[in-house]
């Protein structure tokens, strides 16, 4: 059974700060790692995707990889209102595996003005 | 670009009847998964499709089915509905490469079960 475990929160960090998010994974076959954030009443967006150990940097998002330790997380600098949402982290296994994306339940993050 | 498109976006059934929900993709496009998101379990995997095939299947029972069409447009279908049902269906569509959880979802279909 392929699990995406991460703290549902709420997370709730001031205007300004770094936000920091964790997942683990348990299947050690996951090659492809998946941030999603997902305001309330709307549907999932990608906003980061990493494949590869170590970090991959994309405006305020960093995402950091390390698949010996099977957790994957996502920083948020200069954390905005606009950033409180619930986000979503999704593994995948390599080859398509059977089960396409597996998501975590995700973390409601709230940034405090 | 037109973003991916479900309809209907809210539909209330009764158990026992079955019902049909379709997605678009977004043009160009090939590959369209389905999602089932509920408080409880959060998002979980039904089936992808890719050139009218079904290339990945979930752990949902038999009820629930799908199909892609050569436009790659997709339905899905959830026959003898029971209360557990009640959720919001994501569609979401990607251009299909192998190994990509880079998905577009659309807004969803809700769907109640009384």
């Amino acid at each position: 059974q392929k699990e995406v475990e991460q703290n549902s929160g709420p997370l709730s960090v001031p205007e300004g700060a770094i936000a920091s998010l964790n997942c683990t994974y348990s299947d050690r076959g996951s090659q492809s790692f998946f941030w999603y954030r997902q305001y309330s009443g709307k549907s999932p967006e990608l906003i980061m995707f990493i494949y590869s150990n170590g970090d991959k940097e994309d405006g305020r998002f960093t995402a950091q990889l390390n698949k010996a330790s099977q957790y994957v997380s996502l920083l948020i600098r200069d954390s905005q209102p606009s950033d409180s949402a619930t986000y979503l982290c999704a593994v995948r296994v390599s080859g398509g595996g059977a089960d396409g994306l597996t998501f975590g339940k995700g973390t409601h993050l709230i940034i405090q003005p | 670009k037109a973003g991916v498109t479900q309809t209907p976006r809210y539909l209330i059934k009764t158990r026992g009847q079955q019902v049909t929900l379709s997605c678009s993709p977004i043009s160009g496009h090939r590959s369209v998964s389905w999602y089932q998101q509920t408080p409880g379990q959060g998002l979980q995997f039904l089936f992808e499709y890719f050139s009218e095939t079904q290339r990945n299947k979930g752990n949902f029972p038999g009820r629930f089915s799908g199909r892609q069409f050569s436009n790659s447009r997709s339905e899905m279908n959830v026959s003898t509905l029971e209360l557990g049902d009640s959720a919001l269906y994501l569609c979401a569509s990607s251009w299909g490469q192998e190994n990509t959880g880079e998905l577009f979802f659309g807004e969803g279909s809700r769907l109640t079960v009384l």
